[in-house]
C-alpha cells in the first residue's frame, strides 16, 4: 500500500532553534496535511497544502508542497517547549477515495 | 463548536467482552472516519461513512469488529469479542465536504486495553 516517510522519526529542541522535518512519498498526493499530536489528545491539523509549490504559515510554522508532488516540508520557527509532541503527514494516495495515509510522524523533545 | 466527542476516554475490560466506542461528530460535518492507532502500525484508517452511509470498510481488522451511524450526530464502534491485540487508542475524525473532506478534525480519542 502507499506508504509516507517521515524524517526524522525524533528529534531533540533546544528553545529558540528552528526545526526542520519532511515526508516522502513514492507516489503523488494532491494534498498534504500536517498534524500535531500531545500526549494523551488526538492529532490536530497544523496545516493544509492543495498546489504543488504552495507555502504556507501558520503562526511559527511554515509548511511547503513539494513541486514534484511527492513530498512536503515543515519548519517551526524560534522552537518553545510546547512544541513538543509528534508532528504527522498525511495526504490522500490518487485513487484510495476519501481515505488518508499517514506517516509514522516526527517525534520532537526537548533536549535535556 | 465543541468539536469532535469520544466516549469513553479510558476503557479497561476483559478479553471476551464487548466494547462499545461512541462517536459525535462536529455539527454539519458529513463525513466520520474511525482510526486506530498503535505504536507498531501507527495510525489506521478502520472505516468510514458519508452522509451516515458506509463507504469503505476495508480497514476493520476482522468480523469482530462493526461500526454504525444511525443519524448524522452519533456513531459506534463495537468490538465483540474484544482480545488483547485490541488495545490501542481509537479515534473518531470527522470533515465536511464542503470545504474539503481531506481536512479531517480529530476527536480526543479512547484509550482501550484489553487484558
Amino acid at each position: 500500500g502507499q506508504q509516507l516517510n517521515q524524517s526524522p522519526q525524533s528529534m531533540f529542541i533546544q528553545e529558540g532553534e528552528d526545526v526542520s522535518m519532511n515526508c516522502t512519498s513514492s507516489s503523488i498526493f494532491n494534498t498534504w496535511l500536517w498534524y500535531k499530536q500531545d500526549p494523551g489528545e488526538g492529532p490536530v491539523l497544523l496545516i493544509a497544502l492543495y498546489k504543488a509549490g504552495e507555502l504556507t504559515s501558520n503562526g511559527r510554522l511554515t509548511a511547503q508542497f513539494g513541486i514534484t508532488r511527492k513530498d512536503s516540508f515543515l519548519n517551526i520557527s524560534a522552537s518553545i517547549p510546547s512544541d513538543v509532541g509528534i508532528y504527522f503527514c498525511a495526504g490522500p494516495p490518487k485513487a484510495a477515495g476519501n481515505k488518508l495515509t499517514f506517516g509514522g510522524g516526527t517525534r520532537v523533545l526537548v533536549k535535556p | 463548536d465543541a468539536g469532535v466527542i469520544q466516549s469513553p476516554r479510558h476503557e479497561v475490560t476483559e478479553m471476551g467482552q464487548e466494547v462499545t466506542l461512541r462517536c459525535k461528530p462536529i455539527s454539519g460535518h458529513d463525513y466520520l472516519f474511525w482510526y486506530r492507532q498503535t505504536m507498531m502500525r501507527g495510525l489506521e484508517l478502520l472505516i468510514y461513512f458519508n452522509n451516515n452511509v458506509p463507504i469503505d470498510d476495508s480497514g476493520m481488522p476482522e468480523d469482530r469488529f462493526s461500526a454504525k451511524m444511525p443519524n448524522a450526530s452519533f456513531s459506534t464502534l463495537k468490538i465483540q469479542p474484544s482480545e488483547p491485540r485490541d488495545s490501542a487508542v481509537y479515534f473518531c475524525a470527522t470533515s465536511d465536504r464542503g470545504r474539503s473532506w481531506e481536512t479531517q478534525y480529530f476527536g480526543p480519542g479512547t484509550r482501550l486495553l484489553v487484558l
